[in-house]
């Protein structure tokens, strides 16, 4: 049931693209992103809540295919403050039994 | 603003003992949820609660429960504390039920010896 994420980490150098994919055995209503600093809170980054909706911020993007049950979070040009662990989360359809079920979370280092 | 407070930061505990962790949501949110987050395993669901009902519950033993108050602070009690139970503990409180936005606490760390 917990989402599988891929890479598990990923070292980049400033500048460089990165895709962080998410996939579920289960059919997907929604998928959430979130990003934990070391030592700090996760943070929250996107909700796509429809197949084939696309959000962006800044040079950090998402995509949603419910056919696929998956998602995929792209970084383009990436910086030094884009380092951390990168979580989805899949979600239900905002029902009685819904609830954010995370994955394990991919690591990402910049470089300078 | 405030964001939201767990309390305490940090716990030791020994086996066998029990612990009860506090969390403060932002005000005005009224659902509260609580992760495991332990090295390689990521954010574990634990339970949901939202206007004192819990709504939603993970896969962990009966040892782990909790409770919402009226002012829709909650509590997390674990009893007859295990090693294996050592790991971050965080809170996220949300407005709505609904797919939005979460703000998560700092954690509290529990330590069991």
């Amino acid at each position: 049931q917990q989402p599988v994420q891929s890479p598990q980490a990923v070292i980049l150098r400033e500048g460089e693209d990165a895709v962080i994919n998410c996939s579920s055995s289960k059919a997907l209503y929604s998928v959430h992103w979130y990003r934990q600093k070391h030592g700090e809170a996760p943070v929250f980054l996107m909700i796509l809540l429809k197949g084939g909706e696309q959000k962006g911020h800044e040079k950090i993007s998402a995509s949603f295919n419910e056919k696929k049950q998956q998602s995929s979070l792209y970084l383009t040009a990436s910086q030094l403050s884009y380092s951390g662990t990168y979580f989805c989360g899949t979600g239900g359809s905002g029902g009685r039994d819904d609830k954010i079920i995370f994955g394990k979370g991919t690591r990402l280092h910049i470089l300078p | 603003k405030a964001g939201v407070t767990q309390t305490p930061r940090y716990l030791i505990k020994t086996r066998g003992q029990q612990v009860t962790l506090s969390c403060s949501p932002i005000s005005g949110h009224r659902s509260v949820s609580w992760y495991q987050q332990t090295p390689g395993q990521g954010l574990q669901f634990l339970f949901e609660y939202f206007s004192e009902t819990q709504r939603n519950k993970g896969n962990f033993p009966g040892r782990f429960s909790g409770r919402q108050f009226s002012n829709s602070r909650s509590e997390m009690n674990v009893s007859t504390l295990e090693l294996g139970d050592s790991a971050l503990y965080l809170c996220a409180s949300k407005r709505e039920l609904t797919n939005t936005e979460a703000f998560f606490g700092q954690g509290t760390r529990l330590t069991v010896v």
